[in-house]
């Protein structure tokens, strides 16, 4: 069964800051990560998709890398901004199943 | 436009009423998903559709019965609900259900109340 572990649960840095999420899968069987953002009591919004045979993905200040063999990725945030405050979810598509399988979030605090 | 819409944004439900929550898209996705989410959880996946027809049941109680009239239009019927339903409830699309075609685009949910 596909567990997905996100350390740490929750964070709170100085605005400025460049910091790393990370995200850890245990069945390397995957088709692609997906990390998503939620600010408290909306809806999931797609950050970046990284397929299964790419290492990394960019968007703007985001910056998100894959290691599927050792089933991690990480997400790198650089000059973090109070904006940036919200939870950080990855997710893992599953190879046969059909589904996502979500971690539990990283929950981020950047002070101005 | 990557928009998924949802209504209501928020209900309140007695456990003897009967309800619908509506969710839309005009991406031309064909697979769309129905999740609910417990504060300081990640989502739950309940159902999935695909070109129109369910193909993913996560065991879900049968008080929620989900219906996709077509390609664009996922429901959520409700009846006979548990106060321990009450949670958010996210709807999402993707082209398709295959791995390589997500991502997946979420609404902004419906966030339920049963009393």
């Amino acid at each position: 069964k596909q567990e997905v572990t996100q350390i740490p649960a929750a964070l709170s840095v100085p605005e400025g800051e460049n910091l790393v999420l990370n995200c850890s899968f245990t069945d390397s069987a995957i088709y692609n990560l997906q990390w998503f953002r939620q600010d408290p009591g909306k809806g999931l919004t797609s950050l970046l998709l990284i397929q299964s045979s790419q290492r990394e993905q960019t968007s703007g200040r985001l910056n998100a890398s894959l290691d599927k063999s050792s089933g991690r990725s990480t997400l790198y945030i650089a000059a973090s901004q109070p904006g940036d405050s919200a939870t950080y979810l990855c997710a893992v598509f599953i190879q046969g199943a059909q589904k996502l399988v979500f971690g539990q979030g990283t929950r981020l605090t950047i002070n101005p | 436009d990557t928009e998924v819409t949802q209504t209501p944004k928020h209900l309140v439900m007695g456990m003897t009423n009967k309800k619908s929550l509506k969710c839309e898209q005009h991406m031309g996705h064909r697979a769309m998903y129905w999740y609910k989410q417990k504060a300081k959880k990640p989502p739950e996946l309940m159902f999935v559709y695909s070109y129109e027809k369910l193909s993913i049941n996560e065991s879900v109680p049968s008080r929620f019965s989900p219906e996709c009239p077509n390609s664009s239009l996922l429901n959520l019927h409700l009846h006979a609900l548990q106060p321990e339903d009450s949670a958010l409830y996210l709807c999402a699309s993707s082209q398709g259900t295959g791995g390589s075609l997500v991502p997946q685009y979420f609404g902004p949910g419906t966030r339920l109340l049963v009393l």
